[in-house]
């Protein structure tokens, strides 16, 4: 049974570019949330998909959303990209909107120049 | 704002031996959960244990336990019989009791395993 698969696993952009980051959850979890990890730093939440719509948000500015398919799946996509994106970013799922455990994949390490 | 403090860096611990991690938070809600997470290199976010605030009871897992105490806002998670396989960065997290996965994280332990 796969767990959270993500992908790509590494990227490399420049200031200013788009990204699309994306995400397919565990069998059976239809909750999918991101997660931004600075070097260094704990994770900080980003939002929650769920039902096709983005349920919550962190303080984080437009730039950064996101799409929930109807098999679940997830993108995130973030525009105008900084030299501070520079992150891993994390995806977790779970069995419904207010489970108390999250399944988190490897992350997707982005580089931007 | 929640805020979650982890105020030791990095620990380190011999094989077999018992080691403490510290984690305080910060909250004015009385329905929430904690959690000690651990990330390997491999990145993937493992959930060690989770604790309602609203049980008195330590959670145990096997060699993991916490030691829980509400009034002082404190959380640490405790390991037994350290294994070389507990490397890793430790981090602590809090939820509010209906913010569905939006989990505070602190900024993490590095747990060294000394053979």
């Amino acid at each position: 049974d796969a767990g959270v698969t993500q992908s790509p696993t590494h990227l490399i952009k420049t200031r200013g570019q788009q990204v699309t980051l994306r995400c397919s959850p565990k069998s059976g979890h239809d909750t999918v949330s991101w997660y931004q990890q600075a070097l260094g730093q704990g994770p900080q939440f980003i939002f929650q998909y769920y039902e096709e719509e983005e349920r919550q948000r962190g303080n984080f500015p437009d730039r950064f959303s996101g799409h929930q398919f109807p098999n679940y799946s997830s993108e995130l996509n973030v525009n105008a990209l900084l030299l501070g994106d520079s992150a891993l970013y994390l995806c977790a799922s779970s069995l419904s909107p207010g489970a108390n455990v999250l399944t988190f994949g490897a992350g997707s390490r982005l580089t931007v120049l | 704002a929640q805020t979650v403090t982890q105020s030791q860096p990095e620990m380190s611990v011999q094989e077999a031996e018992t080691v403490t991690l510290s984690c305080t938070y910060d909250t004015s809600e009385s329905d929430y959960y904690l959690f000690w997470y651990k990330q390997p290199p491999s990145r993937q976010m493992i959930l060690v244990i989770r604790q309602e605030a609203y049980k008195q009871q330590n959670a145990t897992e096997n060699r993991f336990s916490v030691n829980f105490q509400k009034a002082a806002k404190s959380f640490s998670l405790k390991i037994s019989d350290s294994q070389l396989g507990d490397a890793a960065m430790y981090f602590c997290a809090y939820r509010i009791g209906n913010a569905g996965n939006m989990l505070t994280f602190g900024g993490g332990t590095r747990l060294m395993v000394k053979p």
